[in-house]
This record gives C-alpha cells, structure tokens and sequence, in this order.
C-alpha cells in the first residue's frame, strides 16, 4: 500500500531551527509537495522537489532523496506565526496526490 | 499565482437539507478538480476526482448520490451535500489541478475551505 510518515507534533523555540522529516512509499513518484496549514483554514502550498537536493526559499527549505524515499522540510529563524500543520504530499505514478497525516507544530516564545 | 475561490467559507443547515458548494478558478482553466473533507486534527481525506465535462470519480467509500459534483466548465467545480446529517460536519476544501507551464510542475492550488455544520 501507499503510506506517508511524518511525526504527529514537534515543539520549537522562537529564533530556532526545526526539520520536519517525512518518508514515503508510494506507487510511483512524481514529485512531493509541502503544505502549511493553519487551523480552520486551507493548506497553503510551500514547495515542490522532484529532484534529488536541496531547494531553498527564503526561511523555508525543503530537502529530497528519491532512492531512500525520504524528505524534509527546514524553517530557520522560527516565528509565532509559523506555528501550524505542515502537510508532506506525494504525487504518484497516477498523479494523484497521497497525503501524510501532517506535523503539528508548536512555536514557543 | 493561481488562485481558486470558494464559497460559501461557512455554513449551518438543517438536518436533511441540501447544501452546495462552489469552487472557481479565477485566472486559469481546472481541468481537474479534488474534492477533499477533513475532520479535526485529521489530513485531508480524498473524496472524489472531477474532470470538466466528464463524470466524477469516487473514492472508496464515498456515497455519490449524497456528494454530488458537477465540473460543467474549465472554471466551476461544485459539491452538493445532500439530504446532510450532524456526521456530515466537516471542512470541505477543493483543490485544482493547474498545468504550470514556468515551472514545468502540475501546480495544486486550494480553494479557502469550508466548515460545514449541520445541525
């Protein structure tokens, strides 16, 4: 079957750095998303890989490794505001996208 | 960037009434429509796959006369709950498929959501 692992919650401080980690067997690969979502409302989108490495944006950064099925999402200089879900998404052989369950993560002053 | 409205972002019903939900693509054509329900704390949860012009496609599970989607146009896609029940109470978030042609990537754009309570 298809699954996506990503932990259920972290907690960081402000100013600091957190990785959120997500690994994936899936049938086929076309590329992984990364979503934010705040509570009560729609996840927003925050990056794309398709290739293996690192891509960079702004305080954001997500990571790929096809062979080892495995990505991460880096937010440095951390803020209140980006206290939410974070959604690791797959699209497979069929281009439909298969979702974790999303990491809740908690920003402390 | 792409953006896709949808409306309404709340609404309360009565037991065993209808409700309809719009989404539109507002600078783009959606060949491809999602439809997603999410329960609280929970991921999105698939509930069908709409092509404009052709018949939706259900996930397991999912009761197609109870969730109707129309996808008439490259711009609207609608979900129609109904005869709703209190199980129904959910956020009902759509999502388009848009070919990006800078970035060579199907970008997936999210309609705002809406929190369906029915009562």
């Amino acid at each position: 079957g298809q699954n996506i692992d990503q932990p259920t919650e972290m907690t960081a401080t402000e100013g600091a750095i957190v990785q959120i980690n997500c690994t994936y067997q899936t049938s086929g690969f076309n590329g992984l998303f990364w979503y934010q979502q705040h509570a009560g409302e729609a996840p927003t989108f925050l990056s794309y890989n398709v290739l293996d490495g690192l891509e960079e944006k702004g305080r954001f950064s997500s990571f790929l490794s096809r062979s080892k099925g495995y990505s991460y999402l880096l937010l440095k200089e951390l803020q209140m505001k980006d206290s939410a879900s974070y959604l690791c998404a797959v699209l497979d052989s069929n281009y439909q996208l298969i979702w974790g369950a999303g990491t809740k993560l908690i920003i402390k002053p | 960037g792409a953006v896709v409205s949808q409306h309404p972002s709340r609404v309360i019903c009565k037991s065993g009434t209808s409700v309809k939900i719009e989404c539109r693509s507002l600078d783009f054509q959606a060949t491809t429509m999602f439809w997603y329900r999410q329960f609280p704390k929970k991921s999105l949860m698939l509930m069908a796959t709409s092509n404009e012009g052709s018949k939706a496609t259900y996930e397991q599970g999912v009761e197609k006369d109870k969730f109707l989607i129309n996808h008439a146009s490259l711009t609207l896609s609608t979900l129609t709950v109904t005869s709703a029940h209190p199980e129904d109470s959910s956020f009902y978030i759509c999502s388009a498929r848009a070919l990006d042609r800078v970035a060579s990537m199907e970008a997936y754009t999210f309609g705002s959501g809406t929190r369906l309570t029915v009562v």
